[in-house]
């Protein structure tokens, strides 16, 4: 069965801080990776995706994600995080088995930003 | 944001009673889907749905039941209503490997 890892529950950093969210999957079919935020009070977002080709993938606000084989991992980074990107973010494996499609998520990764 | 409304928003109830929950898509989608989100659990899967009449179960199924009777409305019911049931469900709809999210229900179980 497939499984997502999110080792870092709560990251804190102040304003123009690099960030990097750890993600590490367990899932034996073909990889389909995604990244949401869930902003306070609202519902998730899709940041990016990865499929397939380029390993790295560019997401919206200047969020990117490397997907790593070798390592089953698909680290989130942004090189200078805002006071907006305090949110929640998820990490996803999707997976069809048997025909039924699904989304198997991690614990999450609280972030906080500092001003 | 898909075209997904949930209703209600907010919802007290009493252990023991019976809640509906609603999810309404205006983009035909195939999938649709109930989370729950707890604290430290992240989004666990209740149940599915792939067309109309055709569900199955997700991770968290049991004390939920859900229906399907027209493409645009999926139903979540809690028969009896417990306070391990009190969350936040997110409803989802997709086509293939996205999928987009509802605004979330907030139900208190007292």
């Amino acid at each position: 069965a497939q499984s997502v890892s999110q080792h870092n529950h709560h990251v804190i950093l102040s304003e123009a801080a690099s960030l990097e969210l750890g993600c590490n999957y367990s899932y034996g079919g073909t990889v389909n990776l995604f990244w949401y935020v869930q902003y306070p009070g609202q519902h998730l977002q899709l940041l990016l995706k990865y499929f397939s080709g380029d390993p790295l993938v560019k997401g919206i606000k200047g969020f990117e994600a490397e997907f790593i084989k070798s390592k089953f991992s698909f680290n989130l980074r942004k090189p200078s995080v805002q006071w907006s990107d305090t949110a929640e973010y998820f990490c996803a494996v999707f997976s069809a088995v048997g025909g039924n499609e699904k989304l198997t998520f991690g614990t999450g990764t609280r972030l906080t930003i500092i001003p | 944001d898909a075209g997904i409304t949930q209703s209600p928003r907010h919802k007290v109830t009493e252990t023991g009673t019976p809640v509906t929950l609603r999810c309404h898509q205006t983009e035909n989608h195939r999938y649709m889907y109930w989370y729950r989100q707890d604290p430290g659990h992240g989004l666990r899967l209740i149940h599915y749905s792939y067309g109309v009449k055709d569900t199955d179960k997700g991770e968290v199924s049991d004390g939920y039941s859900v229906s399907r009777s027209k493409t645009e409305d999926f139903l979540l019911t809690l028969e009896s209503a417990t306070s391990s049931q009190t969350s936040v469900y997110f409803c989802a709809v997709g086509e293939g490997r996205e999928q987009y999210f509802g605004p979330g229900t907030r139900l208190t179980v007292t």
